[in-house]
């Protein structure tokens, strides 16, 4: 079966860095994303990531490791409306997207 | 305005009763899907659909049914909802082409069941 992998929960203080951590196992790998996800809203789009490496973009980074089925999501300089879900998401070789449950990220002050 | 319109945003109906949530977009996008989301799972994808004439079951079809009456337009049915069928749905959109997973969300409609 198809499976992705991401805690449930972490915390972190303002100001502070947090990496949010996906494994998955997929048949296939066309690509994988990042989405957040605020309380009662719409996920909205952070990231993807296709090829092995580092993608930067402003305080949000996202690695891939795609012999090792990992990607991780880096937060710095937390701010309090970081506070949301970070959903992780895997396109298989359907082109289907497959989502995690997501990680629930408390930033306290 | 929304770019991904969802009607109504909140319902409270009984178990049999027949339920429509419509989903609008003005984003252009040929692909409309309908997901749900229940704590402490992963969207579910139901229904999809890449143009107004193909539509397509995702892993959680049954005892829902969908409708594409035109590009900008997408809704789903419970024909006679039950409990289980208590979540939130979501409508979302994406473009043509191979970078299919860049979804574009509407603000969800949650559904309750009594």
């Amino acid at each position: 079966g198809q499976n992705i992998d991401q805690p449930t929960e972490m915390t972190a203080t303002e100001g502070a860095i947090v990496q949010i951590n996906c494994t998955y196992q997929t048949s296939g790998f066309n690509g994988l994303f990042w989405y957040q996800q605020h309380a009662g809203e719409a996920p909205t789009f952070l990231s993807y990531n296709v090829l092995d490496g580092l993608e930067e973009k402003g305080r949000f980074s996202s690695f891939l490791s795609r012999s090792k089925g990992y990607s991780y999501l880096l937060l710095k300089e937390l701010q309090m409306k970081d506070s949301a879900s970070y959903l992780c998401a895997v396109i298989d070789s359907n082109y289907q997207l497959i989502w995690g449950a997501g990680t629930k990220l408390i930033i306290k002050p | 305005d929304a770019d991904v319109t969802q009607t109504p945003r909140n319902r409270i109906t009984k178990t049999g009763k027949r339920i429509m949530l419509e989903c609008s977009q003005t984003k252009g996008h040929d692909r409309m899907y309908w997901y749900r989301q229940d704590p402490g799972l992963g969207l579910r994808l139901i229904y999809y659909s890449f143009d107004v004439k193909d539509i397509n079951k995702g892993e959680i079809s049954d005892g829902y049914s969908v409708s594409r009456q035109a590009q900008a337009k997408f809704s789903l049915s419970l024909e006679s909802a039950i409990p289980n069928q208590t979540a939130l749905y979501f409508c979302a959109t994406s473009d043509r082409g191979r970078f299919t997973g860049e979804l574009f969300f509407g603000e969800g409609s949650r559904l309750t069941v009594l």
